[in-house]
């Protein structure tokens, strides 16, 4: 079975251009996830899709990103204006749905974005 | 609201010695515990999770973990540590009690292992 697949696994993009990053999730895998670390910080919640709707979308920093999951399978995160701040790693996670939240997730290898 | 407070970014051991990475937890409702794993160049693996249960966890490669509840805590040990578990740790919690499934972390602790 495939795993979570990032697309592209390293950006670097001037400051003011637009970077359109790619999930897969796993094949089935109803809930993805978007996350983001800072250099030296904690690995943070962006949102959560349950198939095509955005179940909690708490964690995006600012109306600069935009998420979607069209058809409920892969998501793109779109980062338009891109500000030096936006620099980190980006991981996708996909999990199967249930009603107890204790599924595991399951990560992809991350996009590393470098905003200059 | 929940948080996670990993001790230490850096963990140093020599091979064959105990690993212990500490995780302590803050969560007003009964939390899911986990801890993930990442090695170089690599996505984020789960190495165990505490959902209910037994709050001795098993997970692969060797490790465990214990859930204290007392304590708000869930630290992660192996009893002899390998080269190949060089690594960077991520304790976690979520807290489906409370609708919230989203992951919280804590900022990582890098394991290095001395030969």
């Amino acid at each position: 079975e495939a795993g979570v697949t990032q697309f592209p696994s390293h950006s670097v993009i001037e400051k003011g251009q637009t970077v359109t990053l790619r999930c897969d999730p796993i094949s089935g895998h109803d809930n993805l996830y978007w996350y983001r670390r800072v250099m030296g910080k904690e690995i943070k919640f962006l949102l959560h899709f349950v198939k095509e709707s955005k179940q909690d979308e708490s964690g995006m920093p600012n109306n600069r990103f935009l998420a979607e999951r069209t058809g409920g399978t892969y998501s793109t995160l779109k980062v338009q204006p891109a500000e030096l701040e936006d620099s980190g790693v980006y991981f996708c996670a996909s999990s199967r749905l249930s009603g107890t939240g204790n599924t595991e997730a399951f990560f992809g290898q991350g996009t590393r974005l470098t905003v200059v | 609201a929940q948080s996670v407070t990993q001790l230490g970014s850096h963990v140093s051991v020599s091979e064959g010695a105990l690993v212990l990475l500490r995780c302590n937890y803050s969560s007003s409702v009964p939390p899911y515990l986990f801890w993930y794993v990442q090695y170089p160049n690599q996505g984020l693996q789960l190495l165990l999770k505490y959902t209910t249960g037994a709050t001795l966890v098993k997970g692969i490669n060797g490790f465990e973990a214990e859930f204290k509840k007392s304590e708000t805590s869930f630290h992660l040990t192996k009893p002899s540590a390998h080269m190949s578990d060089a690594a960077e740790y991520f304790c976690a919690v979520n807290s489906p009690g409370a609708g919230s499934y989203q992951l919280t972390f804590g900022k990582g602790t890098k394991l290095s292992v001395i030969p």
